[in-house]
């Protein structure tokens, strides 16, 4: 069955560093989307990307968030100025419809961002 | 907020026994989903109910929709020891299409 990966799916950076996490969404979608996760903490969206470009995003994806598709299979999450309250596990989804169109995500296993 | 609230928080069940959890939201949606987490781990989606759908069945999973009073329900019968986990709800919102997660229900089944 296909499924989301990512990688790695542990980081650990220095604050201030920018780091990158790595999606590969399942191969026909055409929706992506980054969640995240603060430890004991509820699933926040974050961003949701289609046709290249960004469709929306929370208030949390400030300007030290962005999002691209490098190449066809790859979508990633940068991170250019981490802080420590950055940590959390982040989570990448996809699905093939728009979730409004009452489309399943499937989500990765997550990378968990640790900044010390 | 658009947001689910599951309760309770924490449940503690006997393998065999039945589980429900609650999410309650308290705007409009599209559709509202549940999804599973074990310890951990990623987010596993289980089942999704369109706002027009009052009831959907997934194996040993029931899940109804009430939207007049909005608020879910997710039954999971005949539980096992590996239903162990955490489960959430989110709802999707029908104007921009906003999803949110709520606190999660963290189930223990004991065998």
């Amino acid at each position: 069955e296909p499924e989301v990966t990512q990688t790695p799916s542990h980081q650990v950076t220095q604050m201030g560093q920018e780091v990158i996490l790595r999606c590969v969404p399942i191969s026909n979608h055409l929706y992506f989307y980054w969640y995240r996760q603060i430890l004991g903490q509820k699933v926040e969206f974050l961003v949701s990307f289609y046709n290249n470009e960004i469709s929306e995003k929370s208030e949390i994806f400030d300007d030290q968030f962005s999002v691209e598709r490098p190449d066809g299979s790859n979508f990633t999450l940068k991170i250019r100025s981490t802080k420590l309250e950055d940590s959390a596990m982040y989570f990448c989804a996809s699905s093939a419809r728009d979730r409004g169109l009452a489309d399943t995500q499937y989500f990765g296993p997550g990378t968990r961002l640790t900044v010390l | 907020s658009q947001q689910g609230e599951e309760d309770p928080q924490a449940l503690s069940i006997q393998e065999g026994e039945n589980a429900t959890m609650n999410c309650s939201y308290k705007t409009s949606i599209n559709n509202l989903q549940w999804y599973r987490q074990n310890s951990g781990r990623g987010l596993v989606h289980l089942i999704l109910i369109r706002s027009n759908e009052r009831e959907k069945h997934s194996g040993r999973l029931r899940v109804t929709l009430d939207t007049s009073k909005k608020s879910s329900s997710l039954l999971i019968t005949a539980s096992r020891a590996a239903d162990t986990a955490s489960y959430f709800c989110a709802t999707v919102a029908p104007y921009n299409n906003d999803m949110r997660f709520g606190a999660g229900t963290r189930l223990t089944v004991k065998p």
